[in-house]
């Protein structure tokens, strides 16, 4: 079973900030924190992951709690082009990945 | 860099045939790990191979297995097709390096079983 826990969909402005919460309060301290996205038809594709630090790459910031019990994935300027499934997802190093159900997000014109 | 590479990206079996799917990681890779996706089920984990030694399984029948090549390349077979092994099947490779592995996955091959 997915540790993770996010909300089922989301909507955001076209150029606004989308800011996608996600639940791990199991995750145990050599578990990375990862987020992929799927856009429809496609494979996943990594965004970004962190440890306990805040993390940023030229796609999104990941945002992790001082309890590292949750997160938040940041994309700045959301476009069209980022509506997508955002799965996030905790695993240790060589473990498998188990995706949950993730967020459906939806960018608004 | 190419990126990681599925063949056939379609197919088209009927029941109780088998079938053969195809994975080229990233150059440099690896790990490769497939997984499934339904409509139902989502992305579920299938196995891992990693320098030809499966390291990692998922809950799926015997009739799916896999192997892998020196040259990190990756085949799964399904045998005794089912209606319900219709789906998305995808692969994705790693270079495990450091702590942090990072997968990144191919376009997937979709199958269908009539």
């Amino acid at each position: 079973d997915a540790k993770t826990t996010q909300p089922t969909s989301m909507d955001c402005a076209e150029g606004r900030a989308a800011n996608l919460p996600c639940n791990h309060s199991t995750i145990s301290g050599n578990e990375y924190v990862y987020w992929y996205r799927q856009i429809h038809s496609q494979g996943p594709q990594y965004i970004i992951h962190g440890l306990k630090n805040n993390e940023t790459n030229e796609m999104a910031s990941l945002i992790i709690t001082e309890d590292r019990k949750s997160s938040t994935l940041i994309l700045p300027h959301a476009t069209l082009r980022d509506t997508a499934v955002y799965y996030c997802i905790v695993r240790v190093r060589g473990d498998k990945i188990i995706f949950g159900k993730g967020t459906r997000l939806h960018i608004l014109p | 860099k190419a990126g990681v590479t599925q063949t056939p990206r379609y197919l088209i079996k009927t029941r109780g045939q088998q079938v053969t799917l195809s994975c080229s990681p990233i150059s440099g890779h690896r790990s490769v790990s497939w997984y499934q996706q339904t409509p139902g089920q989502g992305l579920q984990f299938l196995f891992e191979y990693f320098s030809e030694t499966q390291r990692n399984k998922g809950n799926f029948p015997g009739r799916f297995s896999g192997r892998q090549f020196s040259n990190s390349r990756s085949e799964m077979n399904v045998s005794t097709l089912e209606l319900g092994d219709s789906a998305l099947y995808l692969c994705a490779s790693s270079p495990i390096t450091g702590i942090q592995e990072t997968q990144y996955f191919g376009p997937g091959t979709r199958l269908l079983v009539l």
